[in-house]
């Protein structure tokens, strides 16, 4: 069964650095994923799409402070030089014939 | 610019039903899938529904097959959500967005959303 594993919350400093973790299910660590964002009392917002191998595409307007990269199972989003703004839900999502399937979330606190 | 605009929503009670549709500009839309992801208020992403592009074929989360049904109107650029038998675990912001490069692939636009309250 292919799911998304993400941790419920985490927090960074402003200024900082921060990697989040999107992992997939057993039999699934070739899978490409993408990663939104939902700013509060706002829809999501499409960063990025990220493959196995660490390539990535990111959306429209999407800052160089936000990054993709891979291994094995894991699927990273790092942010750096952390923002105000970035303060938001993550999500991860991913796709196999006849579905698609999003992380649980990852609520990001700047302090 | 892609631009998808959600519309339909409202309040329903328990077994009523509700039509969704998402107004979609700014693509070539006949060639993209477009799907329904609902939110449940405090809750994450939940994807509800797809339809592929080209022709293609319907595809529904187990949570609601068998109430709703998607189609789409390339003529119209338009693609519906109907709604039957809702409970009250329906209530959600439901939320269209195009699926990228192919039918199966991530989704690069999204909506604003539209909201759905089931409850007597």
């Amino acid at each position: 069964q292919l799911v998304l594993t993400q941790s419920p919350s985490a927090s960074a400093s402003l200024g900082a650095s921060i990697k989040l973790t999107c992992t997939l299910s057993s039999g699934h660590s070739r899978y490409a994923i993408a990663w939104h964002q939902q700013q509060p009392e706002k829809g999501p917002r499409y960063l990025m799409k990220l493959n196995s191998d660490g390539s990535h595409t990111k959306g429209d307007g999407i800052p160089d402070r936000f990054s993709g990269s891979s291994s094995g199972a894991e699927r990273y989003l790092t942010i750096s030089s952390l923002q105000s703004e970035d303060e938001a839900d993550y999500y991860c999502q991913t796709w196999d014939i006849g579905l698609w399937v999003f992380g649980g979330g990852t609520k990001l606190t700047v302090l | 610019e892609v631009q998808l605009v959600e519309s339909g929503g409202g309040l329903v009670q328990p077994g009523g039903s509700l039509r969704l549709s998402c107004a979609a500009s700014g693509f070539t839309f006949s060639s993209y899938a477009i799907t329904w992801v609902r939110q449940a208020p405090g809750k994450g992403l939940e994807w509800v529904s797809g339809f592929t592009g080209s022709g293609g074929s319907a595809y529904y989360a187990d949570s609601v097959k068998g109430r709703f049904v998607i189609n789409r109107d390339d003529s119209k650029n338009t693609v519906h959500l109907q709604m039957n038998s809702l409970r009250a675990e329906d209530t959600a912001l439901y939320y269209c967005a195009k699926v990228g490069s192919s039918s199966w692939s991530d989704f690069d636009s999204w909506g604003q959303g539209t909201l759905v309250t089931v409850s007597s």
